[in-house]
Formats: C-alpha cells, structure tokens, sequence
C-alpha cells in the first residue's frame, strides 16, 4: 500500500545546532505533508504543514521543504533546544474523504546539553 | 476549550472481553477519526467518519466497530479482545477541507490486553 517513511530513526544533536528529519513519501495524490511531534505520553502535536503545491514554508524555527520530484520531506529545526527531544512523524493527508492521515514511522531526536 | 477528550487513559483487558473507547470533540468538527499506535511505530488507521451517521474503515478494521450518532462523539468499540490490540489508540478530530493544523489528537488510551 501507499506509505510515508523516514531515513533516519534516531538522531542526536548538540544543543543549539540545526536539526535536519528526512521523510520518503509515496503519494502523490497527497494534498497536504505535515509534521508532529510527539512527546511520550501524549498524543501528536502538529508542528507544520505544507501543501502539496509548495516546496518550503517557514515557521518558527522551524521550516518545511518538499521535493516532488522525488518524492522526499524534510523538516528543518532551527537552534535546536532541550524542548525540541521528542519522536517526530511525517504524514500524508489528502484533503477528500476524511482527512485520513498516512504516517511514517518516526524519528527520535534527541538533544544532548 | 477541552478539544479532542478521551477516557480511559489507561485500560486493562482479559483476552475475549469487550469495551468501548470513549471520543468526545467540543470544536463540531465533521471529521473524527481512530488510529492505533504500537511501540516504535506511526499512527495507523483503524476507523473514520466523515459526518454523524457515517463511517467508513481504515487501514487496520478488524476487531474494531465505530458508529457516530452525534458530532461530538465517535466510540470506538473492541468486540472480543486481543493481545495484538495491545496498543496506544488516538482519536483525532478535524474540519474537511483544511490543512494539518487543524487537526486536533487525543492524549491516547492505553490498552493492555492479558
């Protein structure tokens, strides 16, 4: 079936540095990518989106890329804090029937002081 | 503004038995959906509804029923329980229409069964 995957299940970074989450999508009918963080215990917490129609949007200190040529995501973290340790997930949502969200299996970052 | 409730947040189950996952939304979001989630994995599927009284299913059905009276409320019903629905199950609740930030989650039941 059609899935959303990630490169990378852990990554480890210095407090401060940029953090970069990689994500394979195989979708294309997909109108929205979105990404949430997930701390444990606690549900998905949206972090960022992007419509299918763009290739970057910026957040705070966060910024979403989409390449459809390839079909890849990525999500960029900016001065990257303790806070930011967390599993992160890419999904793929198509705007029809339900907003059904198609998940990648995470990657945790974790953040070393 | 409670959002998207869930209640248990915990719940243990003897294999066989039966239970009900209670969702309630106070946004009047047309979408509710249930996904499950296994250690180390990504959120999976099980049922969706798009309105009151309409209900379609996911990626991962089996052993699961849903109905959906009200808007507000989407239950999700496990007939005869299993050890492989040992699992964090989320409600999530959106708009139609409208990108991922208006999709609002549950804090998760976490379900044992034995």
């Amino acid at each position: 079936g059609e899935s959303v995957g990630l490169h990378l299940p852990t990554l480890s970074v210095q407090e401060g540095d940029n953090s970069i989450i990689n994500c394979a999508y195989s979708n294309s009918a997909s109108d929205y990518f979105i990404w949430y963080k997930q701390e444990s215990g606690k549900g998905p917490q949206f972090i960022i989106d992007i419509r299918s129609n763009m290739d970057k949007r910026q957040g705070q200190r966060v910024t979403v890329l989409l390449n459809k040529t390839v079909k890849h995501l990525s999500l960029q973290i900016a001065a990257t804090q303790p806070g930011d340790s967390a599993v992160y997930f890419c999904a793929e949502m198509p705007l029809a029937a339900g907003n059904k969200l198609t998940f990648g299996g995470g990657t945790r970052v974790l953040v070393k002081p | 503004n409670a959002g998207v409730t869930q209640t248990p947040k915990f719940q243990v189950l003897k294999t066989g038995q039966s239970m009900t996952l209670q969702c309630a939304q106070d946004m009047n979001h047309e979408y509710m959906s249930w996904y499950r989630q296994d250690p180390g994995m990504g959120l999976r599927l099980i049922h969706y509804s798009v309105g009151a009284g309409i209900t379609d299913q996911g990626e991962v059905p089996n052993g699961y029923n849903v109905s959906r009276s009200t808007t507000e409320d989407f239950p999700l019903r496990l007939l005869s329980a299993a050890p492989s629905q040992t699992s964090v199950y989320f409600c999530a609740s959106s708009p139609p229409g409208q990108g991922g930030e208006t999709a609002f989650f549950g804090q998760g039941t976490r379900l044992t069964v034995v």
